[in-house]
């Protein structure tokens, strides 16, 4: 079964820093997603991208952050320099369509992040 | 704004029996969806079910039920014969018509002993 995939695991990194969060989406799917998960807090939605634009995006998704998709498989979150705060999991997900109401969003296993 | 609510932040339940695990949301939308999510203690987030605001039938998926109340505003998810494999923490989610964003409850720990 096709599933999302995301690289690596786990990143430790110093404040201020920056980091490349990798994902790799189910191929035929079209609609991007980027949620993060604060240790022991709820799922917050960051920012969705289709047809190489952003769709959506949350207040947490400042200038800090960017997406790309810098070829046909791929699609990264980069966060440009890191703080504390950033410190969670990063889950990417992706959808074959964002049209309807019942396209469901599957996730991958999610990258830790970790700040310094 | 849409808001999901869990109330119960952790259920405890018997091996074999059923449980409910409720979810309350608000929207002035007409037009929504709703979601379920299972994530293990491995962390990955595992689709279950979904409900449509205009589904008129309760959706089920297996051993997943969701008890669509529209009037009352909530979509409970009723897990039937329990099993230890299903302890995990379970997330409520809503998105409305217009927008692509999920937007997740506080979610619920279920814990499924023998």
């Amino acid at each position: 079964e096709p599933e999302v995939t995301q690289t690596p695991s786990h990143q430790v990194t110093q404040m201020g820093q920056e980091v490349i969060l990798r994902c790799v989406p189910i191929s035929n799917h079209l609609y991007f997603y980027w949620y993060r998960q604060i240790l022991g807090q709820k799922v917050e939605f960051l920012v969705s991208f289709y047809n190489n634009e952003i769709s959506e995006k949350s207040e947490i998704f400042d200038d800090q952050f960017s997406v790309e998709r810098p070829d046909g498989s791929n699609f990264t979150l980069k966060i440009r320099s890191t703080k504390l705060e950033d410190s969670a999991m990063y889950f990417c997900a992706s959808s074959d369509s964002s049209g309807r109401l019942q396209e469901t969003q599957y996730f991958g296993p999610g990258t830790r992040l970790l700040v310094l | 704004a849409q808001k999901i609510t869990q109330t119960q932040p952790g259920m405890f339940v018997q091996e074999k029996e059923a449980v409910t695990l409720d979810c309350t949301y608000d929207t002035s939308d007409q037009s929504y969806g709703l979601f379920w999510y299972k994530q293990p203690s491995s962390g990955e987030m595992i689709f279950l079910i979904y409900q449509g605001s205009y589904d008129e039938q309760n959706a089920t998926e297996g051993r997943y039920s969701l008890n669509f109340q529209k009037a009352r505003k909530s979509a409970n998810l009723v897990i039937s014969a329990s099993q230890r494999g299903d302890s995990a923490m379970y997330f409520c989610a809503m998105r409305n018509q217009a927008g692509t964003a999920l937007i997740f409850g506080k979610g619920t720990t279920l814990s499924v002993s023998s």
